[in-house]
């Protein structure tokens, strides 16, 4: 099945500074890839995504990139705030009602802001 | 307001003593599934649902049964607890043919 590894598990940036987390996945088939992010005591939320087809997507200070070929997805946040704070998880899917869209997770990154 | 409800959120249970987690959506999506989330591992879909009746194993479904009479409810069984089942629990809803997913709050599972 489908292996979808999260570097690193920790990052520690000072507020300001940009934080980059990045994904590797095995299944050349998933088509999809979001990045959520769970703050603590609730579910994870969905904060971006990107489609097989597009390699870059930015929204405001988060910027998605996908490199099919080497089969790896980065999650860019730039001028990071305290708020940022929070564990970040990317996933793949690759659709199909087969499969349900089943979403396989990568391990997560704790991203810590501090002031 | 568009969510996925989960309950109870803490719960502390005994070997061996059956539970059931519910989750409700009121999104009237089709699709429902569980996860579980531990340290390290991340986030294991446990069982899925394609719609009222139609369910199906995930990636670690042993030691758990689900049941979904009912489009908006999708509630998670364990007949049997054991430690090892000690976890963070979350249960998603999206609508067909649409890859977003939306996550309920969680359920925090010790048993003892």
């Amino acid at each position: 099945g489908e292996n979808v590894e999260q570097h690193p598990s920790t990052l520690s940036v000072q507020e300001g500074d940009s934080a980059v987390i990045k994904c590797t996945y095995s299944d050349s088939a998933s088509n999809y890839f979001p990045w959520y992010k769970q703050e603590l005591g609730k579910g994870p939320q969905l904060i971006i995504d990107i489609r097989s087809n597009v390699g870059e997507k930015k929204d405001q200070r988060i910027a998605v990139t996908l490199n099919k070929t080497a089969k790896h997805f980065s999650l860019h946040i730039t001028e990071t705030q305290p708020e940022d704070s929070a564990v970040y998880f990317c996933a793949a899917s690759k659709g199909g009602s087969n499969s349900g869209y089943a979403l396989n997770f990568g391990k997560g990154t704790s991203l810590l802001v501090t002031p | 307001e568009a969510q996925v409800t989960q309950n109870p959120r803490y719960l502390i249970t005994v070997t061996g003593k059956k539970l059931t987690v519910t989750c409700s959506q009121n999104m009237n999506h089709e699709y429902m599934s569980w996860y579980r989330q531990d340290p390290g591992l991340g986030l294991r879909q446990i069982y899925y649902s394609m719609n009222v009746e139609v369910t199906d194993k995930g990636d670690v479904p042993e030691g758990y049964k689900v049941s979904r009479k009912e489009k908006r409810n999708f509630p998670l069984i364990l007949e049997s607890p054991s430690p090892n089942q000690t976890s963070l629990y979350f249960c998603a809803s999206r609508e067909q043919g649409v890859y977003e997913q939306y996550f309920g709050p969680g359920t925090r599972l010790t048993v003892t």
